[in-house]
């Protein structure tokens, strides 16, 4: 049964830089599938940033790709977010999730974590 | 960018009663369409993928259809666990994958 926990600071200043952490349990990060990133302002939709397979390839969502980067650590059995030069449009909560083997569908999602943007 | 259309926005349902879902993507997504029901502070659950295939324990009373532009989810006898905020999503051609405004299912 694979588990996913994200983790991170839950406040970050206008301009800095997000971090997040999904650490994966019950089930290897090497496995046939993608692991990627989801966000949701609150009250709102569900937008996806970016997936990543154990081997480093990334996708990223083409409105966000030039703050974000998705990294894998699989001695650690998690990978990463960073989101550069954030903003209060950046609040949301972060959720990390199990993407099927063609990078389609999330799967198995962790609990998410709320990240919000202010000084 | 594929556009994904949710109506309606709200649907209020007796229990018992069936409910229909409608998803529309702003150009082809073949059968390449999800969709997810989301209760209030938890994370979305897979419900349906490949527009009509259950996920894992998802009850048969949730059943999808569609192909093209055209998506339905129906849920042939609303229980109270249902009662929740479901989201349509396709993966055809990413990135990125899309996900429509929800719908959200609330109690008549």
């Amino acid at each position: 049964q694979v588990h996913l926990q994200e983790s991170g600071p839950g406040l970050v200043k206008p301009s800095e830089t997000l971090s997040l952490t999904c650490g994966v349990s019950g089930y290897s990060i090497t496995n046939n599938d993608y692991w990627g990133w989801i966000r949701q302002p609150p009250g709102k939709g569900l937008e996806c940033i970016a997936s990543i397979y154990h081997t480093g390839v990334t996708y990223y969502n083409p409105s966000l790709k030039s703050r974000v980067t998705i990294s894998v650590d699989t001695s650690k059995n998690q990978f990463s977010l960073t989101l550069s030069s954030v903003t209060a449009s950046d609040t949301a909560v972060y959720y990390c999730a199990r993407q099927s083997h063609g990078g389609g569908t999330s799967n198995d999602w962790g609990q998410g974590t709320l990240v919000t943007v202010s000084s | 960018e594929i556009l994904m259309t949710q109506s309606p926005a709200t649907l209020s349902v007796s229990p018992g009663e069936r409910a229909t879902l409608s998803c529309r993507a702003s150009q082809s997504v073949s059968s390449d369409l999800a969709w997810y029901q989301q209760k209030p502070g938890q994370a979305p659950r897979l419900l349906i993928h490949a527009a009509s295939t259950r996920a894992t324990g998802v009850p048969a009373r949730f059943s999808g259809s569609g192909s093209g532009t055209e998506f339905t989810l129906t849920i042939s006898s609303l229980q109270s666990e249902d009662f929740a905020v479901y989201y349509c999503q396709q993966y055809h051609n990413w990135p990125p994958r899309t996900f429509g405004g929800g719908t959200k299912v609330e109690i008549k």
